[in-house]
C-alpha cells in the first residue's frame, strides 16, 4: 500500500472556475477526512466519511463547497466559483473507525487563485 | 468540545541544544493524543501518540511527549536536536467521533 494520494498536487485556477480534487485513501480504511491548512495554521476540518456517508458538513466552508465519497473508496472535493481566499492547502487523510490509529494523511493539494 | 493550543509559533534552537514544544488541550471526553510533522509543501507524518497506558511516550527518531492530564497538556521534547528536525509541529487531539482537531503549530528552526 502506498499510502494516501492526492490528485493534483498542484493546481492554479482563475477565481469563479470550478475546481475539483481526488483523494484516494489507504484501501482498508473506512474513515476518510478532509482538511483546509492555510499559512501559517494547523489543518482545519471540513468533512469526513464513513465509507460512502458523509457524517458532517457543517464544517464545510459555504455552500460553494461539497464533497463526495460515491462507493466508500475515493473521494472528491468540489469548490465552485473559486475565489481568491479559497487559495490554500487542502489535506486529506484516512484512518480506521474504532481503532487505535491516528489519521494518516496525503500530501496534500496545493490551490492558487488568481 | 475539543481544542488544542500550541503557544509558541517559533521556536529557535541550536544544533545539539534540547527543546520543548508546547501543547494544551481541552477536552471533554476520553483524551486521545498526537503530535505530527510537516516539511514544507508535504502533509502531515505521526511522530508519536497517546491512546493510553505509559504517560510517557517516544518516537523512533529521539522525541518523547508526557501526558500530564492535571495540567491538561502533552508537551513535545527531545534532548538533543538535529538540522533535520527543521520542520513544523503539529498537536492534534482526537475525540470519540474520531474527529481530529489541531494546533496552529511550533515550527522549528534548528541551527548550525
Amino acid at each position: 500500500d502506498t499510502g494516501v494520494s492526492q490528485d493534483p498536487r498542484h493546481k492554479i485556477t482563475k477565481r469563479g472556475q470550478n475546481v475539483t480534487f481526488r483523494c484516494d485513501p489507504i484501501s482498508e480504511h473506512n474513515r476518510l477526512y478532509w482538511y483546509r491548512q492555510t499559512l501559517g495554521q494547523g489543518p482545519e476540518f471540513l468533512t469526513y466519511f464513513q465509507n460512502e456517508a458523509q457524517l458532517e458538513k457543517s464544517r464545510l466552508l459555504s455552500d460553494r463547497f461539497s464533497a463526495e465519497r460515491p462507493k466508500g473508496s475515493f473521494s472528491t472535493l468540489e469548490i465552485q466559483r473559486t475565489e481568491q481566499g479559497d487559495s490554500a492547502m487542502y489535506l486529506c487523510a484516512s484512518g480506521i473507525w474504532g481503532g487505535n490509529t491516528e489519521a494518516f494523511f496525503g500530501q496534500g493539494t496545493r490551490l492558487t487563485v488568481v | 468540545a475539543q481544542s488544542v493550543t500550541q503557544l509558541d509559533s517559533q521556536v529557535p534552537v541550536f544544533e545539539e541544544a534540547p527543546v520543548e514544544l508546547r501543547c494544551n488541550y481541552s477536552s471533554s471526553v476520553s483524551v486521545y493524543l498526537f503530535w505530527y510533522v510537516q516539511y514544507p509543501n508535504q502533509g502531515l507524518q505521526l511522530l508519536l501518540k497517546y491512546l493510553s497506558g505509559s504517560t510517557l511516550v517516544e518516537s523512533i527518531n529521539g522525541f518523547e511527549a508526557e501526558f500530564n492530564k492535571s495540567q491538561t497538556s502533552f508537551h513535545l521534547r527531545k534532548p538533543s536536536v538535529h538540522i533535520s528536525d527543521t520542520a513544523e509541529y503539529f498537536c492534534a487531539v482526537r475525540d470519540n467521533f474520531n474527529k481530529f482537531y489541531f494546533g496552529s503549530g511550533t515550527k522549528l528552526n534548528v541551527k548550525p
